[in-house]
C-alpha cells in the first residue's frame, strides 16, 4: 500500500540553523501537506501545496518558512534560522485531490532545537 | 477562528465495552469530518470520514455525524487494548481550503 514518506525521522539543530524536512507524497496525490505537532498539543495546518505553489497557509506559516517540490517526488519544508519554540513533530501530508478527501499523514519528523 | 473540541480524557473502559468518544466544531460550513487515531510519538493514521448526516459504521467503529448541532462522535464497540491510543477529531470546510482543523484529542485507555 502506497505510504507518505519522510526524512530524517529525527533532527537536532542548534537555534539560528537552518534545517529542511523532506517528504515524498503518495504518487499520484496531487494536495501536499505540512502540520506539526507541539509535545502535548494539538495537530497545527501549517501550509498547503497544489500544482507547484502554495493554495492555503496559516498564521503560523511566516517568512521563516518556505516549501518547495524540487522534482517530480520530493515535497520539502525548510525553516530558516529556527527558534526554540519550532521544537515539534513535523508531519507530511497528501490527499488525492478532490476537495474534502482524506488525508494520509507520513510517519513524522521529530526536530528539536537546542 | 475555527475550534474543534474534545475531553482530553482519559476516557477509560474495560476490555469489551463501548467507548463514546465526542467531538463539536465551531465552523457551521464545515462539510468533512474525519477521525484519526495517534499511538504515542507516532502519526496520525485515519479510522473513518464521515460527510453526511447520519450513522457510518465500519466493523468495530461507528461515526456520527449532526451537523445542526455541530456534533461528530466515534463510537468503538468490543474495545481491545490495542484500541488504547489518542483520538483526533478533524474537520475541514471544502469552501475555505482543504487544511484540516484537529481538535487536542480524547486519550482512550482499555484495561484488560
Amino acid at each position: 500500500e502506497p505510504e507518505v514518506t519522510q526524512t530524517p525521522s529525527h533532527q537536532v539543530t542548534q537555534m539560528g540553523q537552518e534545517v529542511i524536512l523532506r517528504c515524498v507524497p503518495i504518487s499520484n496525490h496531487l494536495y501536499f501537506y505540512w502540520y506539526r505537532q507541539i509535545l502535548g498539543q494539538k495537530v497545527e495546518f501549517l501550509v498547503s501545496f497544489y500544482n507547484n505553489e502554495i493554495s492555503e497557509k496559516s498564521e503560523i506559516f511566516d517568512d521563516q518558512f518556505s516549501v518547495e517540490r524540487p522534482d517530480g517526488s520530493n515535497f520539502t519544508l525548510k525553516i530558516r534560522s529556527t527558534k526554540l519554540e519550532d521544537s515539534a513533530m513535523y508531519f507530511c501530508a497528501s490527499n488525492p485531490g478532490q476537495t474534502g478527501e482524506t488525508q494520509y499523514f507520513g510517519p513524522g519528523t521529530r526536530l528539536l532545537v537546542l | 477562528q475555527k475550534e474543534v473540541e474534545q475531553n482530553s480524557g482519559p476516557l477509560s473502559v474495560p476490555e469489551g465495552a463501548i467507548a463514546s468518544l465526542n467531538c463539536t466544531y465551531s465552523d457551521r460550513g464545515s462539510q468533512s469530518f474525519f477521525w484519526y487515531r495517534q499511538y504515542s510519538g507516532k502519526s496520525p493514521e485515519l479510522i473513518m470520514s464521515i460527510y453526511s448526516n447520519g450513522d457510518k459504521e465500519d466493523g468495530r467503529f461507528t461515526a456520527q455525524l449532526n451537523k445542526a448541532s455541530q456534533y461528530v462522535s466515534l463510537l468503538i464497540r468490543d474495545s481491545q487494548p490495542s484500541d488504547s491510543a489518542t483520538y483526533l477529531c478533524a474537520v475541514n470546510n471544502n469552501q475555505a481550503g482543504t487544511a484540516l482543523i484537529f481538535g487536542k484529542g480524547t486519550t482512550l485507555s482499555v484495561s484488560s
